[in-house]
């Protein structure tokens, strides 16, 4: 039973590039979550999607930052003109239908290196 | 906004004793997680509890969640160097539209010396 697979597990970009991060969810699970691990920090939430829909972004950087969790295929966070602050490790999580005492599982992440 | 604090931030012990890390917060939480992280990978879930009041036991670890759903604490018994990593507690909210969006605590640094 195969979990998160987030690839790839280590990105460099230059600034001003553009970074794109994909993760498929454990079999079964129909909700991914993105989150953002910066340095010297705990994660924090980014977005929350299901299939075909952004249920909550409120996470998300206003500019630059978009994510999508189509039909078919893996969810894709999506930095454009990444900026060296965007450096960090980037998390997806997924889960069933959540029903309070569900869980989520945990990729193993990508880091991202702006330079 | 939901805020965990977690604590303390770092703990460097000896192998065979025993420490407590508190995760601590004014809002109430559907569910409490609790994971550890190994440099360069992914938190790994490692207990959920979900009842006020309830103690979940694994092996040497033992987690307890507060009575209303606002604190939990994660125990180690004679810790093992192999225990040394983040320990990370996230809690999922209560009322609302319920789904898995975790807050976070900041994390506990844990090195057991041998």
């Amino acid at each position: 039973n195969a979990g998160v697979m987030q690839n790839p597990r280590h990105l460099v970009r230059r600034r001003g590039q553009e970074a794109r991060l994909r993760c498929s969810p454990m079999k079964g699970h129909s909700h991914v979550y993105w989150y953002r691990q910066l340095p010297e920090e705990g994660l924090k939430f980014m977005v929350y999607l299901q299939k075909e829909n952004i249920i909550d972004e409120s996470g998300m950087p206003k500019e630059r930052f978009s994510a999508e969790f189509p039909k078919e295929g893996p969810s894709i966070l999506r930095i454009q003109q990444v900026v060296r602050g965007d450096s960090a490790a980037y998390f997806c999580a997924s889960s069933p239908i959540w029903q309070g005492n569900t869980e989520a599982f945990f990729g193993q992440g990508t880091r991202l290196t702006v330079v | 906004t939901q805020l965990l604090e977690q604590s303390p931030q770092f703990l460097s012990i000896q192998e065979g004793e025993n420490l407590t890390v508190y995760c601590n917060s004014s809002s109430v939480f559907s569910s409490l997680q609790w994971y550890r992280q190994e440099p360069g990978e992914g938190p790994v879930l490692l207990v959920t509890v979900v009842t006020g009041g309830e103690v979940k036991k694994l092996k040497r670890l033992t987690f307890q969640f507060g009575d209303a759903r606002k604190d939990s604490s994660l125990h180690i018994t004679a810790a093992q160097p192999g225990d040394t990593g983040l320990y990370l507690c996230a809690g999922a909210p209560a009322g609302g539209t319920s789904y898995g969006k975790l807050t976070f605590g900041q994390g506990t640094i844990l090195t057991v010396h041998p």
